[in-house]
């Protein structure tokens, strides 16, 4: 079945430095992209989108990249602090409007170390 | 974005009882989800609460185990009934924003089942 997945489960990055979440889809259909982040206790907070008629996206300090060739999606985050410490999810809309089915990646831990 | 309140924050419960979960919103919203969360994992939707019909629900999710209400534009309720310790999640609900396909998440409810 069509899936959302991330390569990697776990990140350690040095306060200051930059970082960089990957996640690959597989639903051809999808044409619109979210990051969320997830922080312990709370609900998943939107970050960026991207529609599939782009390739970046920038926000502060954040930028999705997507690759539709290899069906690829990125979140830059630049100059990490303390407080990007989290759990971040990529998540998948399928272009038909009216039926909003977000199908959530697995997830990264990203750890910010000070 | 929506203003999402969830009650209660989290709650211990027995085995063979029912929890319901309220969702408010600040604001009148076409489309409510319901999530869960299992430990360590990713979301899952549950169901689409319609208003004035019946909740649309997801494989693996039936409304007998899941009755959910949705009396209104603001207002939705799920209730986990006959819970088993494997129903021990977070349980989130969702709102579409009415200008976009982005999805906003309420604080979620911590369930655990002894």
């Amino acid at each position: 079945g069509e899936s959302v997945g991330l390569h990697l489960p776990t990140l350690s990055v040095q306060e200051g430095d930059n970082s960089i979440i990957n996640c690959a889809y597989s639903n051809s259909a999808s044409d619109y992209f979210i990051w969320y982040k997830q922080e312990s206790g709370k609900g998943p907070q939107f970050i960026i989108d991207i529609r599939s008629n782009m390739d970046k996206r920038q926000g502060q300090r954040v930028t999705v990249l997507l690759n539709k060739t290899v069906k690829h999606l990125s979140l830059q985050i630049a100059a990490t602090q303390p407080g990007d410490s989290a759990v971040y999810f990529c998540a998948e809309l399928p272009y038909y409007f009216g039926n909003e089915k977000l199908t959530f990646g697995t997830g990264t831990r990203l750890t910010i170390i000070p | 974005s929506a203003v999402i309140s969830q009650k209660p924050s989290r709650d211990i419960c027995q085995r063979g009882t029912s929890l319901t979960i309220q969702c408010q919103v600040d604001s009148q919203v076409t489309m409510m989800f319901w999530y869960r969360q299992q430990p360590g994992q990713s979301l899952t939707l549950i169901a689409t609460a319609n208003q004035g019909s019946e909740a649309t629900y997801e494989s693996g999710f039936v409304i007998d185990k899941f009755p959910i209400s949705r009396p209104n534009l603001t207002f939705s309720t799920l209730t986990v009934s006959n819970m088993s310790p494997e129903d021990s999640s977070i349980y989130l609900c969702s709102v579409e924003a009415l200008d976009s396909r982005k999805l906003f998440f309420g604080s979620g409810t911590q369930l655990s089942v002894l």
